[in-house]
């Protein structure tokens, strides 16, 4: 167990339907980044924040949105779903926003698109 | 921009013999490499990084890796493979000196398979 908690495990939904994942960071970590996972594109950067704050943007569509709660945890928002956005979704934290220590990642979110 | 290339999809290696993975990375700054490996169904784990002083970085499972400067290289190794080696194994680069992104940027991903 990494201490990085995401649920569901496994997600299957329509098209044009929302799902809202969820990551618990682990204990001290105050940065989640969010990663999307697939077998064309390989691991791609999303979204970051830090202690509630959005910290940086990466390659995330605009159907798509995050936020941090005061708790730490995150929830990954997506919505008028398509069937290319069945993929793995990582969500992964680190202690600073600033962290060369790298990553630790949770088990994933497997999300198919019908 | 920082970019991280993994020039081989998969390797094949027998069960004893030494492992390379490769890797090549492009950062305006100094780099921050990783090495993750992914196991079915699981997330990433860390293996190790190199951030600065000795090129030869010691890591998890017997696993190291070497920084090459000259050649934007941080390669992969192990002297002697096991069969639960098989995996899927991700490089990723920051630039560690400010000027870009803070953010991890990994690879494509190599699929080692070891063969007993």
């Amino acid at each position: 167990d990494s201490g990085v908690t995401q649920t569901p495990k496994h997600l299957i939904t329509a098209t044009g339907q929302r799902v809202t994942l969820r990551c618990s960071p682990r204990s001290g970590d105050l940065s989640v980044y969010w990663y999307q996972q697939s077998l064309d594109q390989g691991l791609q950067f999303l979204i970051q924040y830090y202690n509630g704050e959005e910290r940086a943007k990466g390659n995330i569509l605009e159907r798509f949105s995050a936020q941090q709660f005061p708790d730490l945890h995150s929830e990954l928002n997506l919505s008028s779903l398509e069937l290319g956005d069945s993929a793995l979704y990582f969500c992964a934290s680190s202690e600073g926003t600033d962290d060369y220590y790298g990553y630790t990642f949770g088990s994933g979110t497997r999300l198919t698109v019908v | 921009a920082q970019s991280v290339a993994q020039p081989e999809d998969q390797v094949n290696v027998a069960e004893g013999n030494p492992l390379t993975v490769k890797c090549t990375y492009s950062v305006s700054g100094n780099p921050y490499l990783f090495w993750y490996v992914q196991y079915p169904n699981r997330g990433l784990q860390f293996l190790l990084k190199y951030i600065t002083g000795d090129n030869l970085v010691k890591g998890s499972y017997g696993f190291e890796a070497e920084f090459n400067k000259s050649q934007t290289s941080f390669h992969l190794k192990k002297p002697s493979a096991l069969v639960s080696d098989s995996a899927l194994y991700f490089c990723a680069v920051r630039d560690g000196s400010g000027a870009g992104s803070y953010q991890l940027t990994f690879g494509k991903g190599t699929k080692l398979s070891v063969i007993p």
